[in-house]
């Protein structure tokens, strides 16, 4: 399985960006995905989930009416739109495989290596 | 989505056991058998190494065990080694298909 992300840079607070993230050797349609940051230094803090199917979506509190996940299944594409950026979301964004039991998420599978997101304060 | 609560460190000499614990709530923790743990060695990505509480995926060795009393989960790495050295995160389901992490835990092999 290979996870990769891309569309990170710095942007002025206010400002958008659009992330993205492809996939390979899964059946992608069958994954939940998510969006996983980590600020310079800092722990892990879950971003954002979307279910396979593309109708279900999920946000912490810091980044809801803010940031918009979605998904391209026939391209295997998970995309994050973010909007408003303010100087505390400056991290390291990671896209996740996410595995559902009874569609309740149960854990983080596979992992890219995530891209880069600054907003200078 | 408060945060679990885990210890900022923890060590152990090599060959020892070390056990890592994360507080949460009923709400996350207490309420489902969704926790996970994941490594994150230095400069590297997370790695998932216990999910459901107590699994392991394959290939992470039996050193390393889950388990959970009530609003508490604990992650225990036993015969520690040198390559344990790296940051644990605990994360549980908290409703809603909502995700909530702990702020991790530096495990140092002395």
């Amino acid at each position: 399985v290979q996870v990769w992300e891309s569309g990170g840079g710095s942007v002025h607070p206010g400002g958008s960006l659009r992330l993205s993230c492809s996939t390979s050797g899964i059946t992608f349609n069958s994954y939940a995905m998510n969006w996983v940051r980590q600020a310079p230094g800092k722990g892990l803090e879950w971003v954002s989930t979307i279910n396979g199917f593309g109708d279900r979506t999920n946000y912490a509190d810091s980044v809801r009416g803010r940031f918009t996940i979605s998904r391209d299944n026939s391209k295997n594409t998970l995309f994050l739109q973010m909007n408003s950026l303010r100087s505390e979301d400056t991290a390291m964004y990671f896209c996740v495989t996410g595995v559902t039991v009874s569609r309740v998420l149960s854990r983080l599978n596979d992992w890219g290596h995530g891209t880069l997101v600054t907003v200078p304060s | 989505q408060s945060a679990l609560t885990q210890p900022p460190s923890a060590s152990g000499s090599p060959g020892q056991s070390v056990t890592i614990s994360c507080t949460g709530t009923s709400g996350d923790i207490g309420g489902y058998n969704f926790v996970s743990w994941y490594q994150q060695r230095p400069d590297k990505v997370p790695k998932l190494i216990i999910y459901e509480v107590t699994k392991r995926p394959s290939g992470v060795p039996d050193r390393f065990s889950g388990s959970k009393s009530g609003n508490t989960a604990s992650l225990t790495v036993s015969g520690l080694q040198p390559d344990d050295e790296a940051d644990y995160y605990c994360c549980s389901y908290g409703g809603n298909n909502n995700l909530v992490f702990g702020g991790g835990t530096k495990l140092t092999v002395l």
